[in-house]
């Protein structure tokens, strides 16, 4: 399958835990944050957004908690998958007129058996 | 599937050549991006169009050059190939002009440079 291939960090849980992925960004003027996760030979796919008014937001089975004072932002993924096994990517929008996505350097989960 | 069409999956060429890449939006959506993700860079932005006009920059080279046609599809041009432009190239696309509102990749084009 296509691979990134970049030096990623990366974080390995058995199936059945919870993972927490963190993101650090660096641009205090960056009003929105978006997860995306990336399989194999696949495009990034959405997961889950907070805007920076908010410190925590829930979906299906994922968190996000965002720290503004230290520019951190984590994902939390409940009961992991199999099919959580993917690179996770964070994306900050800088408010604005350009508002376009800039990236994290992503995190490779791996589900273990 | 996402609803975002690029073709061609894979391309193979030889450096100083020409290349188009193409991408369809999901039905509906005005705005396409074009991003590159290398094994250096991670996931880099090139450029948007909206509704048929460039719409914003992001670190494209002079090399390369896009457009979006009256029926909202795009296309990636790159031109005088050098063996580091070889990367995956994403479209994605979104129903307005902003990407706070949830933007959709296709799969990509693996480029390849030989």
């Amino acid at each position: 399958g296509e691979s990134v291939g970049l030096h990623l960090p990366t974080l390995s849980v058995q199936e059945g835990d919870n993972s927490i992925i963190n993101c650090a960004y660096s641009n205090s003027a960056s009003d929105y944050f978006i997860w995306y996760k990336q399989e194999s030979g696949k495009g990034p796919q959405f997961i889950i957004d907070i805007r920076s008014n908010m410190d925590k937001r829930q979906g299906q089975r994922v968190t996000v908690l965002l720290n503004k004072t230290v520019k951190h932002l984590s994902l939390q993924i409940a009961a992991t998958q199999p099919g959580d096994s993917a690179v996770y990517f964070c994306a900050e929008i800088e408010s604005g007129s350009a508002r376009q996505l800039t990236f994290g350097s992503g995190t490779q989960l791996t589900v273990l058996p | 599937d996402s609803g975002v069409t690029q073709t061609p999956k894979h391309l193979i060429t030889a450096t100083g050549q020409r290349v188009t890449l193409r991408c369809s939006p999901r039905s509906g959506d005005l705005s396409v991006y074009w991003y590159q993700q290398s094994l250096d860079q991670g996931l880099q932005f090139l450029i948007q169009y909206y509704n048929g006009e460039e719409r914003a920059k992001g670190n494209i080279l002079e090399r390369f050059s896009a457009q979006q046609f009256p029926d909202l599809h795009s296309e990636l041009n790159l031109s005088s190939l050098e063996l580091g432009d070889s990367a995956l190239y994403f479209c994605a696309s979104s129903l307005r002009g902003e990407t706070n509102t949830e933007a959709f990749f296709g799969q990509g084009t693996r480029l390849t440079v030989v």
